[in-house]
């Protein structure tokens, strides 16, 4: 199986709003809405940021939601901050039953 | 709120197997699925598999033929036992709880293979 295809990096400027995709196939994440994001800070754990395509878990500020359509999956982080800057990834379920991870982007914070 | 935390070696030779252990506390391995995850150097997460709580497991294609993931309940802990590794299996390996949503993740446990 393939990795979920993520934009290697994205930038913003503080209070900007930016946008990570995450497109896959009609086996996982066009078949399912059984998509997550995580964010990564460098030499940390990843943390559960939005489940089931649009959900967040508690704690998790409002400015980060999450969509879907056909494929491709999204991200959004609205009103940009300084300690959003960190690696996002994104996963699928399959049609295999299995798990699958997007690449990985880079999101810096200008 | 669930706490996990991995063990094992942090050095496997080539050609060994990497056995490790994922203790949890704050809450039942009888219930619930208990995911691995990797992650290589430098790179991005890659799924290793999963075991529910009844014992049923599945994991990742290109690892399947290596990888045993079992469950002892009895001392709230899961396993996973990755069979003839290569430099290519050196990563931070997390234990978490889920399937699909990985909501707690343990700190990770960095296995360097060399000889």
């Amino acid at each position: 199986q393939s990795a979920l295809t993520q934009p290697a990096s994205v930038s913003g400027s503080p209070g900007q709003s930016i946008t990570i995709s995450c497109t896959g196939t009609s086996s996982d994440v066009g078949g399912y809405d059984f998509v997550s994001w995580y964010q990564q800070h460098p030499g940390k754990v990843p943390k559960l940021m939005i489940y089931e395509v649009s959900n967040r878990p508690s704690g998790v500020p409002d400015r980060f939601s999450g969509s879907k359509s056909g494929n491709t999956a999204s991200l959004t982080i609205s009103g940009l901050q300084a300690e959003d800057e960190s690696d996002y990834y994104c996963s699928s379920y399959t049609s295999s039953n299995t798990l699958l991870f997007g690449g990985g982007t880079e999101l810096t914070v200008l | 709120q669930v706490h996990l935390q991995e063990s094992g070696p942090g050095l496997v030779k080539p050609s060994e197997t990497l056995s490790l252990t994922c203790t949890v506390s704050g809450g039942s391995t009888s219930t619930y699925y208990w995911s691995w995850i990797r992650q290589p150097p430098g790179k991005g997460l890659e799924w290793i598999g999963y075991i529910y709580y009844s014992g049923s497991t599945n994991s990742n294609p290109s690892l399947k033929s290596r990888v045993t993931i079992s469950l002892d309940t009895s001392k709230n802990q899961f396993s996973l036992k990755l069979r003839s590794v290569t430099a290519a299996d050196t990563a931070v390996y997390y234990c978490a709880i889920g399937q699909y949503n990985l909501r707690s993740w343990g700190l990770g446990t960095l296995v360097t293979v060399s000889s």
